[in-house]
């Protein structure tokens, strides 16, 4: 079976710092990791995903996730917030023997101050 | 390249009935799969449909129904509606079976909005 935590519902950071949102799997199977934003009242759109090529996986709008398998983490960073950064982001889990189906993280909503 | 597709974007009915979402899936696209998400929380997997036969089914009653299309598009079908089924039911498409890459992508649709009264 395989499973997904993200730690804080909410997330606050000032625009300029760091983001740091957490994301721990769980996975009987060599895992594929995603990390997918959604924008008020949108759908979701891929940010970044691993797939057991490097750790150290980049996507867009200057996101980064580093895959630890000793940790089962897959967090997910950025150097310096923006206000547009502000929505929610979910942590993903599938593999091939589950048809690549998704599992969901519960999300963790990034609030961006000014 | 034509995105994922969803229709309508937002539907009420009331407790009982019936209602039909549907999903065109990305060009080159044979896989769809429908997710739900309830209010605050992250999406459920309903369903996966691979070349119109069902590929992967989520813990939801059979109330929840489907069809996948030779075109590799989509209908959800939901009978005998309940006030918890109000969610957000997204389709993802993406590239399944043989040709599949590794860690197959699957990009979301905007969603169709069901509020249930």
């Amino acid at each position: 079976a395989q499973s997904v935590t993200q730690l804080g519902s909410h997330v606050s950071v000032s625009e300029g710092a760091l983001v740091l949102l957490r994301c721990n799997y769980s996975s009987s199977v060599p895992p594929y990791l995603f990390w997918y934003v959604q924008y008020p009242n949108q759908g979701l759109q891929l940010l970044l995903k691993y797939t057991s090529a490097a750790t150290l996986v980049k996507g867009i709008n200057g996101f980064e996730a580093e895959f630890k398998k000793s940790e089962t983490s897959f967090h997910l960073t950025k150097p310096s917030a923006h206000m547009r950064d502000a929505a929610e982001y979910f942590c993903a889990v599938s593999s091939t023997y589950s048809s690549y189906k998704l599992i969901f993280g519960s999300g963790t909503r990034l609030l961006v101050r000014p | 390249e034509t995105g994922v597709t969803q229709s309508p974007t937002h539907l009420i009915k009331t407790r009982g009935q019936q209602v039909t979402l549907r999903c065109s899936s990305q060009s080159g696209h044979n896989t769809v799969s429908w997710y739900q998400q309830a209010l605050g929380q992250g999406p459920q997997f309903i369903f996966q449909y691979y070349r119109e036969e069902e590929n992967g089914r989520g813990n939801f009653p059979p109330r929840f129904s489907g069809l996948q299309f030779p075109n590799y598009s989509s209908e959800l079908d939901v009978n005998a509606l309940e006030l918890d089924d109000s969610a957000l039911y997204l389709c993802a498409s993406s590239l399944g079976g043989g040709a599949a890459p590794k860690g197959a992508t699957q990009y979301f649709g905007p969603g169709t909005r069901l509020l249930v009264l």
